[in-house]
């Protein structure tokens, strides 16, 4: 069974960058994966920020991006503000029709 | 405005059954595949279906295949989620989701809630 990785916890400064990664439990991550990344803080339905590895959602600030980085994904925040502090999920298509979730990265910002 | 507009859900024992629906506006329904998306509260997103934008393709992970069941009306405009066989583990709120690109998931339902409890 294919397990997509994620750090359980990061934390960042105020202003700081954070690159928070996406991985598989065997193999390297590519764009053929579609990695996606979510935002979502308590209460509310996920907000998506990056699309097919790099693409911004419409109306994500440009601090936010997505990248391939060795054999994972990745989700760099530069200049973290306070609102930031969420939990950050991706998601990978690991197999045909078959999407997996990471477990979630809960950011500190402090 | 696109939005989607989760129902059903409900309090149900263990072993039985529960019918999901999704409604759908603001966007041509059958132009996009459609998932659904679970999270227990507390944790973390749990992707379990797919469908296209016809219906004749479904996808299901491993966790509910075999028990549930995707489908979709376009004429409604309408998602489904057929549970049988329910188990404690099910308990989780429900979203459905617009697939705009693969596992671009926009918008989300606010979900409804599912409870498998004696």
């Amino acid at each position: 069974q294919t397990v997509v990785t994620q750090e359980p916890a990061f934390s960042v400064s105020p202003g700081g960058t954070v690159t928070l990664t996406c991985g598989l439990s065997s193999g390297s991550v590519s764009s053929t994966h579609y990695p996606t990344w979510y935002q979502q803080t308590p209460g509310q339905a996920p907000r998506t920020l990056i699309y097919s590895t790099t693409v911004r959602s419409s109306g994500v600030p440009d601090r936010f991006s997505g990248s391939i980085l060795g054999n994972t994904a990745a989700l760099t925040i530069t200049g973290a503000q306070a609102d930031d502090e969420s939990i950050y999920y991706c998601v990978l298509y690991v197999r045909t029709g078959i999407s997996v979730f990471g477990g979630g990265t809960k950011l500190t910002v402090l | 405005e696109v939005q989607v507009v989760e129902s059903g859900g409900g309090v149900i024992r263990p072993g039985g059954s529960l019918r999901l629906s999704c409604i759908a506006s603001g966007f041509t329904f059958d132009d996009y595949m459609m998932s659904w998306v679970r999270q227990v509260p507390g944790k973390g997103l749990e992707w379990i279906s797919r469908i296209n934008g016809n219906g004749d393709t479904t996808d299901y992970a491993d966790s509910v295949k075999g028990r549930f069941t995707i489908s979709r009306d376009n004429a409604k405009n309408a998602l489904y989620l057929q549970m049988t066989s329910l188990r404690a583990e099910d308990t989780a709120l429900y979203h459905c989701a617009r697939e705009r690109i693969r596992n671009w998931f926009a918008p989300w339902g606010q979900g409804t809630l599912v409870t498998v409890s004696p």
